[in-house]
Parts: C-alpha cells; structure tokens; sequence
C-alpha cells in the first residue's frame, strides 16, 4: 500500500519568503508528526495531531512555524518570513496510534538562500 | 539537554559478523524505544521497538536489548551484511497522561558493513 507521501522533495527559496510543505499520511492513521533534521543532527519533533484533538505544538521552535490538518487527513507546514537556519529535511510520519510505531516519508529537503 | 545519545557516530563490521550498536538515555519516563534506519535521501524506516517491560526483542536478524538500570539499550545484527549499511537511530518516547508518543531521537550511528 501507499505509504507516506511529502511534496515538494526539495524546496530552494530566498530568506523571507514564505514555505509550504505538504505531507499526506498513510490511510486509516490517526497519529501524525512532523519533524525535522538539521544538517549531522539528529530528528527534532516539532508538532503533533491526533484525530480532534488539539494538537501539541510544543516542539515549533518559533512563531514563524504553524501547522494545520484538514479532514483529519492531509497536513501543511508553513514557514513564514524563513530565515537560513530554517534549512533542514523536514520529515512527517503517521502512525496507526500513538503506541504504535511511527512510519516516515522521504522529506522534503529545505534550503534557504 | 540530549536524552538519547549515541555515543558512537560511526561502526565498520565485516560481512556476516554481529553489528552492536549502542543508544543510551536520561530520561527515566522512557518506556518505549525503537530502531530506525536511514539511507540517503530516504526517510528512516522502522526496524524493531521494545516496551519496557521487556528485556529483548527479537526480529529475524535484529535483537534489541533493553537494560533499564543502565537505561542503556543496543541492536544486535547477526550476520550483517552489506545492505545494512545505513544510518541507524535510536528512538524513545514516555506514556503518561500527556502522551502524544512524540519520539526523541539520538544523533544516529553509521553503520559500514564491508564485503
């Protein structure tokens, strides 16, 4: 079956331009993540949605991040105003639960000119 | 403050001998661990996860061993071979009345297994 799928794969834009990345998760999963992995770092979580509930953004690191889920299905990261250490992959995962494992996309790889 | 590390940012094995690769964590509300791996311009894949109510797991070629006292936990590979070559992450999140099972992650070890 499908698994997770993130557009663009790449993404090159100026500093201060606003970005939108989009991540469609795997079918039935009610559990979606987005992180991050910076340049010889490890994955940093940055938000989570589950079903209706409000989601824990805890991990964005500034108010220029926010994140959305419609219908409970697709979800779109947008950063505003970026600025150069934005640059990163950028990875989304879904899970059937959230005692369940979490399964990735390929990212989508965000340089920031 | 890094509550997953992997102390070891690379490891070369020979073909068809064992791969240990080592995690260790802080954090004492951790009771669910996991192993992915990562090759280029993919993203990680799941390997095998442990609860902590467990002492080992085991998964055709993969092992993980989960020591709680040492909050120390490793993957065995037996044998390796050379499609294990790979970024291998360690990974842990808490239960509890906030779960969100958001996973922490360690920097990752690479993993060479020579032909």
């Amino acid at each position: 079956g499908a698994g997770v799928s993130q557009s663009p794969s790449n993404k090159v834009t100026e500093k201060g331009k606003d970005v939108e990345l989009r991540c469609d998760p795997i079918s039935g999963h009610t559990a979606l993540y987005w992180y991050r992995q910076s340049l010889g770092q490890g994955l940093e979580f940055l938000i989570y949605f589950q079903g209706n509930s409000a989601p824990d953004k805890s991990g964005l690191p500034s108010d220029r991040f926010s994140a959305e889920r419609t219908g409970g299905s697709v979800s779109t990261l947008t950063i505003q105003r970026t600025q150069q250490e934005d640059s990163a992959v950028y990875l989304c995962a879904s899970s059937l639960s959230i005692i369940q494992p979490q399964h990735f996309g390929d990212g989508t790889r965000l340089s920031i000119l | 403050d890094q509550q997953v590390k992997q102390n070891s940012p690379s490891l070369s094995v020979q073909e068809g001998r064992i791969s240990i690769l080592n995690c260790d964590y802080t954090n004492s509300m951790f009771d669910y661990f996991l192993w992915y791996k990562k090759y280029p311009a993919e993203g990680p894949t799941f390997l095998i996860s442990i609860s902590s109510i467990k002492d080992k797991n085991e998964d055709g070629r993969f092992t993980v061993f989960l020591n709680k006292s040492a909050k120390h936990l490793s993957l065995h590979i037996v044998p390796s071979q050379p499609g294990d070559s790979a970024v291998y992450f360690c990974a842990a999140s808490a239960s509890g009345s906030s779960n969100t099972g958001k996973l922490i992650f360690g920097q990752g070890t690479t993993l060479q297994v020579k032909p």
